[in-house]
Parts: C-alpha cells; sequence; structure tokens
C-alpha cells in the first residue's frame, strides 16, 4: 500500500522563524512535489524533485526552498517565516516508469504563522 | 484562460441521482487525466485516472476523455451523502517529471 508521511499534521510559528516542513514516501518513486492550498485558490505546486539532489521550481517558489538528500524524503523549508505563509501544505509523490504518473498525496500539514 | 477549468459549483444532487462533474483542459499535449476526491480537512485521494479516449468505468464512477475536444468528466451515479466532497481534476502535460496541473475543484453536495 502507498504511504506517504509528512512530519506534523498542524504547526504554529511565529514571523520570521525557519520552518521546515519534512515529506516521506516508501514507494521508491523518483518524483516528489510540494504543494500549498489555499481557499479560491486550489491546489498551487512551489516546488519539485525528479531525483536525488535535483529540483525545480514550480509556480510559486518564492519564500521557499527544498531539500532532497535521499530519494523517500523531501523537505520543505520557509527561510523566515511570514503570516501569509499560513497555508495547507500537501506532499506528494510519483513514479517515472512503468507507464503510471499518479500522485499520491500525504495527510497535509496545517501551518499557521502568527 | 486557466490551464485547468472545471464546472463552477457547488453542485447539488439527491440520493441516488447521478452526479455529472467536468473539466476541461488547455494544453492538446496533456498524456493523462485524473480525478481526485477531497474531503474537507483531508488530502486529495485518487478517485480515477484515464489515459486514452473514451470510457473508464470502476464501480459507480466513470471517467470519459475526449482528447479532440479537451474534455474530461467523471460520472457518479447512484450517488450517496458520502460522496459529497470537492473533486479536482488534475492533467499532466506533454512535459516530464509528471507534474500536474489542477482545476479549482467542484464541491459536490448529496443531500438525503
Amino acid at each position: 500500500d502507498v504511504k506517504v508521511t509528512q512530519s506534523s499534521r498542524y504547526l504554529v510559528k511565529r514571523t520570521g522563524e525557519k520552518v521546515f516542513l519534512e515529506c516521506v514516501q516508501d514507494m521508491d518513486h523518483e518524483n516528489m512535489f510540494w504543494y500549498r492550498q489555499d481557499p479560491g485558490l486550489g491546489l498551487r505546486l512551489i516546488y519539485f524533485s525528479y531525483d536525488v539532489k535535483m529540483k525545480e521550481k514550480g509556480d510559486i517558489p518564492e519564500g521557499y526552498s527544498v531539500s532532497r538528500e535521499k530519494k523517500e524524503r523531501f523537505s520543505l523549508i520557509l527561510e523566515s517565516a511570514s503570516t501569509n505563509q499560513t497555508s495547507m501544505y500537501l506532499c506528494a509523490s510519483s513514479a517515472q516508469r512503468g507507464g503510471t504518473d499518479t500522485q499520491y498525496f500525504g495527510p497535509g500539514t496545517r501551518l499557521t504563522v502568527l | 484562460q486557466k490551464e485547468v477549468e472545471q464546472n463552477s459549483g457547488p453542485l447539488s444532487v439527491p440520493e441516488g441521482a447521478i452526479a455529472s462533474l467536468n473539466c476541461t483542459y488547455s494544453d492538446r499535449g496533456s498524456q493523462s487525466f485524473f480525478w481526485y476526491r477531497q474531503y474537507s480537512g483531508k488530502s486529495p485521494e485518487l478517485i480515477m485516472s484515464i489515459y486514452s479516449n473514451g470510457d473508464k468505468e470502476d464501480g459507480r464512477f466513470t471517467a470519459q476523455l475526449n482528447k479532440a475536444s479537451q474534455y474530461v468528466s467523471l460520472l457518479i451515479r447512484d450517488s450517496q451523502p458520502s460522496d459529497s466532497a470537492t473533486y479536482l481534476c488534475a492533467v499532466r502535460g506533454g512535459t516530464s517529471y509528471g507534474k500536474l496541473t489542477f482545476g479549482q475543484g467542484t464541491i459536490l453536495t448529496v443531500h438525503p
């Protein structure tokens, strides 16, 4: 059974703090993705990675960075959290092989920045 | 023009009826098409994927794809109150790495 886990379900941080969100998948997937989801704006891609140490900017990368040192783990970093980064953050992963490219999502982290 | 557009909701249907959800996309090179269901406060979960023109059925769900018209739909037969959720259409374009573009979602409510 596919499994994507995220380090926290709920997180409260203060403005200016450095925030780490971690995502782990156990499906040996090559691709991993970070999204944020806000009411009325849908799912927006922040960054994605197609291999270890490889990353590509998504649609809204400003204020975020990522790290992928191991295939199963993809971290999202908020260098200096701001209130407009309060959101639901979703991690997903997918395979590159076998003709199937379904993205599987983790449970999400609801981040509040005060 | 948005890359992936879904019919505006919310959509309300009575229990037992057919719910019809529609999605259009702009990239003619799109390869893969997905429907996800998202309950309030939860993450999206895959319902159906479809890759070639025509219909694909899975239980009460049928996905329909028409690449010429750049249109994909999801039909839910015998709708149940437990089907009440937001339905997201997602499309993989001609680019690599499995990047998906999501529609804004359609809220479906099935009332008893």
